[in-house]
């Protein structure tokens, strides 16, 4: 089974700042698959990344990118340029090797002040 | 752009009935899955559903859950007999499918909340 660990409960941070969300997991697949997801206040759950356990290219999609270090077995996510809009609790969940079965942290609060 | 939907988007029943949680998937997806969420807490795995059949069930979903694809668009979750902890919001996703079978990234629903009094 998966576990995984967001150390940083909540962060606030003022508006145009970085600010990186940390993710360790657990697993015992060779293969496996890492997922972000964001739930803002209005509570769903909005997909951002899935990446591949075999695929260790760091990925940005405009202001986020994710680093992904498999010896670290850590999948960190980090937002440039915050915005308030970013505001939200975001989720980092490994799957199982057949990638259908999602382990969710316990998520990080951000609050970005204006 | 396709969502996946849920209805009710509430729905509050009492301790012992059974309930029927609805859910349409995005149209060319063929992986579904339950979720659910109970209020402050972290986002827990029911089951996945994939070709008509179970492919993965957490603990939570016991003799009390089960699911059922009735037609080529909805996907449901059935309580049997609800307890007071079954309160919580219920997530659907659907995923499609990469190569090799593997499904995709898992796309959510905006969510049903259980009440259970």
């Amino acid at each position: 089974a998966q576990k995984v660990t967001q150390a940083q409960t909540e962060i606030s941070v003022v508006e145009k700042e970085d600010v990186t969300l940390d993710c360790v997991y657990e697993t015992r697949d060779t293969t496996y698959y890492l997922f972000w997801y964001k739930q803002p206040p209005s509570g769903e759950l909005v997909f951002l990344i899935r990446r591949n356990s075999f695929d260790e290219q760091n990925e940005i999609s405009g202001r986020y990118s994710w680093n992904f270090q498999k010896s670290t077995s850590s999948f960190n996510f980090t937002i440039t340029a915050s915005q308030v809009v970013d505001s939200a609790v975001y989720f980092c969940a490994p799957s199982n090797n057949a990638g259908n079965m999602l382990t969710f942290g316990g998520g990080t609060r951000l609050m970005v002040k204006p | 752009e396709p969502e996946v939907t849920q209805t009710p988007s509430h729905q509050v029943t009492q301790m012992g009935q059974e309930v029927i949680l609805r859910c349409v998937p995005i149209s060319n997806h063929l992986y579904f899955y339950w979720y659910r969420q109970i209020l402050g807490q972290k986002v827990e795995f029911l089951v996945s559903f994939y070709n008509n059949e179970i492919s993965e069930k957490s603990e939570i979903f016991d003799d009390q859950f089960s699911v059922e694809r009735p037609d080529g668009s909805n996907f449901t979750l059935k309580i049997r007999s609800t307890k007071l902890e079954d309160s919580a919001m219920y997530f659907c996703a659907s995923s499609e499918v990469h190569l090799a079978g593997v499904p995709g990234g898992q796309y959510f629903g905006p969510g049903t909340r259980l009440t259970v009094t």
